[in-house]
């Protein structure tokens, strides 16, 4: 089983709203990762948890806080969006953090729209 | 820093064609992997196809494979006989060893015709 699970799969919230982004993946997986992808560009890296430990932030602001409950999960939890945060935001997944020749695959992503 | 060049304009391919898709990279490291992903409009990345950087043979996988060209930091993907369903944006993305950050190029977009 190579999935990752992410829901839900669209989204629409206001900018008072307070929302989660769930992710799943029962690959025995040490890294996960959050991206956020705009429209025809390639995904950014947000949020990288390494070992159920958060290793990588870059730089995002505070209103997108990242969790790891336990190895298998990870959410994203928005809270006074602007709708410029409008985007499709993909999670990943790798066997071993920083190890070649491990690829991360990725969920089919949330499309949020923020209003 | 690692840095992904995809600079080619959107592409149309006829249906059973072969298509190159160009990706050249920059990095001082001498371990790492180029991967390259499709993402069609549903927007899932789909792993397509991995070269490492000690790798001695060009790697294939299927209908796809990759002309890796390390003197001149060249990795172009090759999909041979299109179809319908190929059609989408090809990203080629590099990542260093000890690194979780991978480097996206900009992508190719590839439309296949019938």
């Amino acid at each position: 089983d190579t999935e990752v699970t992410q829901t839900p799969k669209h989204l629409v919230m206001g900018m008072t709203n307070k929302k989660s982004l769930k992710c799943e993946q029962h690959m025995g997986h040490r890294a996960m990762y959050w991206y956020k992808q705009k429209a025809k560009k390639p995904p950014e890296l947000m949020f990288v948890y390494s070992y159920e430990k958060l290793s990588i932030n870059e730089s995002v602001p505070s209103r997108f806080s990242p969790e790891c409950p336990n190895s298998s999960l990870l959410n994203l939890h928005l809270h006074a969006l602007q709708p410029e945060d409008s985007a499709l935001y993909l999670c990943a997944s790798s066997q071993e953090p920083g190890q070649l020749p491990y690829e991360q695959y990725f969920g089919p992503g949330t499309r949020l729209t923020v209003t | 820093a690692q840095k992904i060049t995809q600079t080619q304009p959107g592409m149309f391919v006829q249906e059973k064609e072969a298509v190159t898709l160009d990706c050249t990279y920059d990095t001082s490291d001498p371990s790492y992997g180029l991967f390259w992903y499709k993402q069609p409009s549903s927007g899932e990345m789909i792993f397509l196809i991995y070269q490492g950087s000690y790798d001695q043979q060009n790697a294939t996988e299927g209908r796809y494979s990759l002309n890796f060209q390390k003197a001149r930091k060249s990795a172009n993907l090759v999909i041979s006989a299109s179809q319908l369903g190929d059609s989408a944006m090809y990203f080629c993305a590099l990542r260093t060893y000890g690194n979780n950050r991978l480097a996206f190029g900009k992508g190719n977009q590839v439309v296949v015709i019938p």
